[in-house]
């Protein structure tokens, strides 16, 4: 059960290059959230989804899409990069109990 | 509009003495939960312990415990015994029950245990 993982660790991208952040969760959760975490703050909610199918946008979508094929993955994807983007990224996931499970997260730079 | 407030940006405790960190929250609704999450220099964020707004005790795990004053619309973490790793942020977030169930955080506050 490794919980929830997200790929890749680190990243650096130039303007207006795209990339997908990866999230993947194996605990059958129906929620699972994006979030970015700017230095110095809390997070922040950019996406979420309650089930395979079902996304809606959080407090900060704009720059950001998301999808939800399966209840296993939620990708986050960035198609045009922008340094106002650079941050942390965490994935989280929940089931009915209030708990959020994050995964490691994301350390995204934009150059 | 839900809204999580940390004053203390910093903090410092002695090794194995007693350490508050306040959290102060603001909601109009009834039915919500209250949570801890600490985030060591790696970066993960760690499930600490969970309030909720109906639960009339309040809620421990381990070293750590939760002050719940509904009235006073505050969730105090209390980490007993500090240990030199818990040195971290800690952040204060709180969840309004039904949708989404979205999570509002604070900034944190940034815990230093001293030796």
């Amino acid at each position: 059960n490794a919980g929830v993982t997200q790929t890749p660790k680190f990243r650096i991208l130039k303007i207006g290059q795209s990339m997908t952040l990866q999230c993947t969760q194996d605990m059958n959760h129906n929620y699972m959230y994006w979030y970015r975490q700017d230095p110095g703050m809390g997070l922040k909610l950019i996406y979420y989804s309650v089930g395979a199918g079902i996304t809606d946008k959080g407090e900060v979508p704009n720059g950001y899409n998301v999808s939800r094929s399966t209840t296993e993955d939620f990708p986050l994807r960035l198609e045009l990069a922008a340094p106002s983007q650079t941050s942390v990224y965490f994935c989280a996931s929940r089931t009915g109990s209030d708990t959020q499970y994050f995964g490691p997260g994301t350390r995204l730079t934009v150059l | 509009a839900q809204k999580i407030t940390q004053t203390q940006p910093g903090m410092f405790v002695q090794e194995k003495e007693a350490v508050t960190l306040d959290c102060t929250y603001d909601t109009s609704d009834q039915s919500y939960g209250l949570f801890w999450y600490k985030q060591p220099s790696s970066g993960e964020m760690i499930f600490l312990i969970y309030q909720g707004s109906y639960d009339e005790q309040n809620a421990t795990e381990g070293r750590y415990s939760l002050n719940f004053q509904k009235a006073r619309k505050s969730a105090n973490l209390v980490i007993s015994a500090s240990q030199l790793g818990d040195s971290a942020m800690y952040f204060c977030a709180m969840s309004v029950s039904g949708g989404y169930q979205k999570v509002t955080f604070g900034i944190g506050t940034k815990l230093q245990v001293i030796p």
